[in-house]
């Protein structure tokens, strides 16, 4: 069964601090991941997307990582501020359908 | 570049009433989608289409839920009659074929 895992589930975290935001996924076969920050009340934005080939994308404070042979990502937001506190989703495209599948994303808390 | 736009952003219903939200796309975007959020979890894909046709509506209630993109523009998502497990909020995406989706503000929707 195609799914998306992520974890933690929630996360408090205080200014100026790094952490990292995990994603496994059993989607097969495997079009591209991407990370997705939703913020309360709005609609979510991409913040990177990664190919097969690609193991590693910044955006800015954010870095992700990408190991296809375990079918692990990472989210590393570097410095945080307190404008991060938001939802991250993981999103893999693949399947037979080609469908975008939701990962139930990671409530990050950042505080001051 | 104006986003995808949605109406109301938010509504109260008792149960068993009917609601209507709406949604426009990004200008010269062909596919657009109704995805329903549960709070805690990763969006759902109710409805793709393509232009003015359905995609895909494997997961769309089609009991008490609805959807229509006449002009194969804007769209609107239709619950009669409404249920408490329909809170959520409903989300409208858009992008060109295949490609990255924009997402809108979303629909906060409540049923007591």
């Amino acid at each position: 069964k195609n799914q998306v895992e992520q974890s933690p589930q929630s996360l408090i975290i205080l200014e100026g601090k790094n952490c990292t935001l995990q994603c496994n996924y059993t989607v097969s076969p495997f079009s591209n991941l991407r990370w997705y920050k939703q913020d309360t009340g709005r609609g979510p934005v991409s913040l990177t997307i990664m190919t097969f080939s690609e193991n590693t994308k910044s955006n800015g404070r954010y870095t992700a990582t990408l190991d296809a042979d375990t079918k692990q990502s990472s989210l590393h937001i570097t410095a945080s501020q307190l404008s991060d506190s938001a939802s991250y989703i993981c999103v893999v495209r693949g399947g037979s359908q080609g469908n975008l599948i939701f990962g139930k994303g990671t409530k990050l808390s950042v505080k001051p | 570049e104006a986003g995808v736009a949605q109406s109301p952003r938010y509504k109260i219903i008792e149960k068993r009433q009917s609601v209507a939200f709406w949604c426009n796309p990004i200008s010269g975007h062909a596919t657009l989608y109704w995805y329903q959020q549960i709070l805690g979890q990763g969006p759902k894909l109710l409805i793709q289409f393509q232009n003015n046709g359905v995609v895909d509506d494997s997961q769309l209630p089609k009991d008490r839920f609805s959807a229509e993109r006449l002009k194969g523009v804007d769209s609107t998502l239709k619950i009669q009659p409404a249920k408490l497990e329909d809170s959520a909020v409903y989300l409208c995406a858009s992008s060109l074929v295949r490609g990255e989706q924009y997402f809108g503000p979303g629909t906060r929707l409540t049923v007591t």
